[in-house]
């Protein structure tokens, strides 16, 4: 099982970016993937969820409106689309797998680096 | 929103020592509460899952016990891979998720 993010740079506050995934060993339709981001010397933030199967989707207060989840089944990729980037939206940002649920994460990329700067 | 506070949040103990983590909720979680190990420069690592419940994988010195509103990581003795931050997380409103805001274990 092996999760690569890729995508992440700097880009101004206003500006967009879309993250992948690349997933392998596992089917990204049929589990539950999470992004969840992490601020420099700061905590975990989950961010936004792709339920198994019919791909309900959820997302933090913070992002919702401005970022959307979405998979390609065909390329076992996960993605993030961010738009309307803030200065606070920089971080590292991470794919993780649901285990025994949407909300434990049992298997992690090693995440991209989102810098948001004019 | 139901808030995680994390104590200690440096804790300096020496290979071989216990350590014991605390991770308070504001609120009842009922037992829906799990444990991550992050390394510096790493992912974060599931450790415990449902309060008590050692994710695939996990060695037995770590245990996690607690419901309601406080809950327990405790590591039984300290290997030097173990020095790294901890966080505990609830789900009890999924969505959204809270993660707490770490307890750093160093190397005394």
């Amino acid at each position: 099982v092996q999760l690569v993010e890729s995508g992440g740079g700097l880009v101004p506050p206003g500006g967009s970016l879309r993250l992948s995934c690349a997933a392998s060993g596992f089917s990204v339709f049929s589990n539950y993937m999470s992004w969840v981001r992490q601020a420099p010397g700061k905590g975990l933030d989950w961010v936004s969820v792709v339920y198994s199967g019919g791909g309900t989707t959820y997302y933090a207060d913070s992002v919702r409106g401005r970022f959307t989840i979405s998979r390609d089944n065909s390329k076992n990729t996960l993605y993030l689309q961010m738009n309307s980037l803030r200065v606070e939206d920089t971080a590292v940002y991470y794919c993780a797998r649901g285990v025994y649920a949407p909300y434990y994460f049992d298997y992690w990329g090693q995440g991209t680096l989102v810098t948001v700067s004019s | 929103e139901i808030g995680l506070t994390q104590s200690p949040a440096t804790l300096s103990l020496s290979p071989g020592e216990r350590a014991t983590l605390s991770c308070r909720a504001s609120q009842s979680v009922g037992s829906y509460l799990a444990w991550y190990q992050q390394r510096p420069g790493q992912a974060p690592r599931l450790l415990i899952y449902d309060a008590s419940n050692r994710a695939t994988g996990i060695p037995a010195r770590f245990s996690g016990s607690g419901s309601g509103t406080d809950f327990t990581l405790t590591i039984s003795s300290l290997e030097p891979e173990d020095f790294a931050v901890y966080y505990c997380q609830h789900r009890s409103n999924w969505p959204p998720l809270t993660f707490g805001g770490g307890t750093k274990v160093e190397i005394k």
